[in-house]
């Protein structure tokens, strides 16, 4: 029982390239994640799918894109990165029914030069 | 004002005292209450978890939860150098669609 993993674990882009951020869990939990952490700002939720098909925007939603290709899996895609995306990115998930305590990965450290 | 306020420290005890957390929130309509750990360069791990108002104890680890005054803590007694990490609050209402975190709190036990 791996938990959520996250691919990869760094990566280095220049501005205006484009990335797939790769999430999956095996715990059979419905709801996914993506949040960036940066210093002084906490966590800040990019987007969530609450179940398979569905996805929807959260804080900071601007220059991203999302997928939920199944039930285990939820990608983040930047399609022209920008050093303001330089961040930390995690992903997570929990239940649809409670407790609804949520579990991460262990993060994507991401620079955009 | 944010939904969740939580002081960023940072916070720095002896070995083998009490430590006390908090963090204040503005939504009534939250009802889960979570406390996690993330060490340096890590994922946040998840500590404890409260729902609604109330205690829980897990070990050394103590979260309390006033829905009356919208302020939650977590105590840890006896804190050891392997406690040294940052300390985040996070809550949520009853749907558990979004949650909402602290900015957390960094914690140092000097040996």
């Amino acid at each position: 029982n791996a938990g959520v993993t996250q691919t990869p674990k760094f990566q280095v882009l220049k501005t205006g390239q484009s990335m797939t951020l790769q999430c999956a869990q095996d715990m059979n939990h419905n709801s996914m994640y993506w949040y960036r952490q940066d210093p002084g700002m906490g966590l800040r939720l990019i987007y969530y799918s609450a179940s398979e098909g569905t996805t929807d925007k959260g804080e900071v939603p601007n220059g991203y894109n999302v997928s939920r290709l199944n039930k285990r899996e939820f990608s983040l895609r930047l399609e022209s990165a920008a050093p303001s995306q330089t961040s930390v990115y995690f992903c997570a998930s929990t239940r649809t029914s409670g407790p609804y305590e949520q579990y991460f990965g262990p993060g994507t450290r991401l620079t955009v030069t | 004002q944010k939904e969740v306020e939580q002081d960023p420290g940072p916070l720095s005890v002896p070995e083998g005292a009490i430590v006390s957390l908090n963090c204040t929130y503005s939504n009534s309509a939250f009802q889960y209450f979570m406390w996690y750990r993330q060490y340096s360069r890590k994922g946040p791990e998840l500590l404890m978890y409260t729902y609604s108002s109330g205690n829980k104890e897990d070990g050394r680890f103590t979260a309390q939860v006033d829905k009356s005054s919208k302020y939650i803590s977590l105590f840890i007694r006896d804190s050891q150098p392997s406690d040294s990490a940052t300390y985040l609050c996070a809550m949520s209402g009853n749907t558990g669609n979004q949650f909402y975190f602290g900015t957390g709190t960094s914690l140092t036990v000097i040996p």
